[in-house]
């Protein structure tokens, strides 16, 4: 099946630092998607991004769909950008999820 | 506005029990998942459904089952809980189309 990889495995920011997370993938993908873990557990939907750049308030995303790779921005971390990001792929249109192992990010105050 | 719900959010029961997760969708979407997060594993895909009366084996499915009456409930059983299956269990759905998946707020199981 498809591997998702990313990249750093774990990250601590200073508050209004600026961060880029990684994502890359085995193959090619029909949908990719960035997903925040808050520290209470739930999954927050960020991105909707097979390809393209979209930017959302302080963070954005860029996939290069012919490279297999994502990248997720976060500009001017806030503490309440901690938590766990994943990247989560389908490979084909009404497949099911696959997701990278997380980047798990601290901003300290 | 459309949203995935589960309950219980917390549950803690015994080990043999028979326990229900229910899972509902106002998305009416076809498609719905069970993942269970575990550290040093992320979230791993249990079972799935592509429409009413569809369900799929994910690569953890053994000790669970799924039946999909209507388009808005998956519901998940654990026939015999096992202490192995205590996690966090995570229900999403998403339309076919886009494949944009949505996540319900998770339950917290412990099975002692």
């Amino acid at each position: 099946g498809i591997q998702v990889e990313q990249s750093p495995p774990d990250l601590i920011l200073q508050e209004g630092a600026n961060s880029t997370l990684r994502c890359n993938f085995s193959d090619s993908v029909n949908n990719l998607q960035w997903f925040h873990q808050n520290p209470w557990g739930q999954l927050i939907n960020l991105f909707y991004i097979p390809s393209g750049t979209k930017q959302n308030g302080r963070l954005s995303a860029t996939t290069v769909a012919t490279e297999r790779y994502s990248l997720l921005y976060i500009s001017s971390s806030q503490t309440t950008d901690s938590g766990v990001y994943f990247c989560a792929v389908i490979k084909a249109a009404g497949n099911k999820l696959t997701f990278g192992g997380g980047t798990r990010v601290l901003v300290k105050p | 506005d459309a949203e995935i719900t589960q309950s219980p959010r917390h549950k803690i029961t015994e080990t043999g029990r028979q326990v229900t997760l229910a899972c509902h969708q106002t998305w009416n979407h076809n498609n719905m998942f069970w993942y269970r997060q575990d550290l040093g594993h992320g979230l791993r895909l249990i079972h799935y459904s592509y429409g009413v009366h569809d369900t799929n084996k994910g690569e953890v499915s053994d000790g669970y089952s799924v039946s999909r009456s209507n388009t808005e409930d998956l519901p998940l059983t654990l026939e015999s809980a096992a202490s192995s299956q205590t996690s966090v269990y995570f229900c999403a759905s998403s339309e076919y189309r886009t494949g944009e998946a949505f996540f319900g707020q998770g339950t917290r199981l412990t099975v002692v």
